[in-house]
């Protein structure tokens, strides 16, 4: 089955505890994102990535760092998490044609302590 | 950044009515693609209308796209409960930076 895995669902951490949330994704994109969704603030583009060795920053990339080594994979790094990264996290990914739609993962819940 | 806003911010109906979301946008696209999340889910695509589309239909869904005012509205007829849900456009553009921007969405409450 086509489909874009997150892991973890769901995640509570203390403040600076270094995390890592994984993506994967099984369909041979090209490109992948990361968005944090916020009440009242929608979705926010954090990090995305073109292809292999290809990334760039998003609206709102501080406190995040991504790494694209393989073309499946697409982890976000939380070096030191604090309170207000407290959020809903999802990645997505889509073939690198604009016009071909973007595949959701089912999303991570984050809360930093 | 390609940045899409969706209006209004919340719209509750009648199972059976129909429902009309709208998206401005400001530079121009390639395409316009609309999603939909229940909620704390994913997005999920539902539709995507091209720059020299006018308009398009997926089942009881029918987009329009007005590049002249650079506009679209996503019409959901006949609607049913399991419709609610927050709905999201995006643009894409031809080239570029791919650094894409959601509005806040629509919120859909269909009432049975």
């Amino acid at each position: 089955e086509a489909q874009v895995t997150q892991n973890p669902r769901y995640l509570i951490t203390v403040t600076g505890k270094k995390l890592t949330v994984t993506c994967s994704q099984n369909m041979n994109h090209e490109y992948m994102s990361w968005y944090r969704q916020d009440p009242g603030l929608g979705l926010r583009q954090i990090y995305y990535s073109m292809n292999v060795e290809v990334t760039d920053k998003g609206d709102v990339p501080e406190g995040y760092k991504v790494s694209r080594k393989e073309k499946r994979n697409f982890p976000l790094i939380l070096e030191s998490p604090s309170p207000n990264q407290t959020s809903l996290y999802f990645c997505a990914s889509s073939f690198g044609d604009r016009a071909s739609p973007l595949h959701f993962g089912n999303g991570t819940r984050l809360t930093v302590t | 950044s390609q940045q899409g806003e969706e209006d209004p911010q919340a719209l509750s109906i009648q199972e059976g009515e129909n429902a009309t979301m709208n998206c401005s946008y400001k530079t121009s696209i390639n395409n316009l693609q609309w999603y939909r999340q229940n909620s704390g889910r994913g997005l999920v695509h539902l539709i995507l209308i091209r720059s020299n589309e006018r308009e398009k239909h997926s089942g009881r869904l029918r987009v329009t796209l007005d590049t002249s005012k650079k506009s679209s509205s996503l019409l959901i007829t006949a609607s049913r409960a399991a419709d609610t849900a927050s709905y999201f456009c995006i643009k894409r553009s031809q080239g570029g930076s791919e650094k894409l921007v959601f509005g806040k969405g629509t919120k859909l409450t269909v009432n049975p």
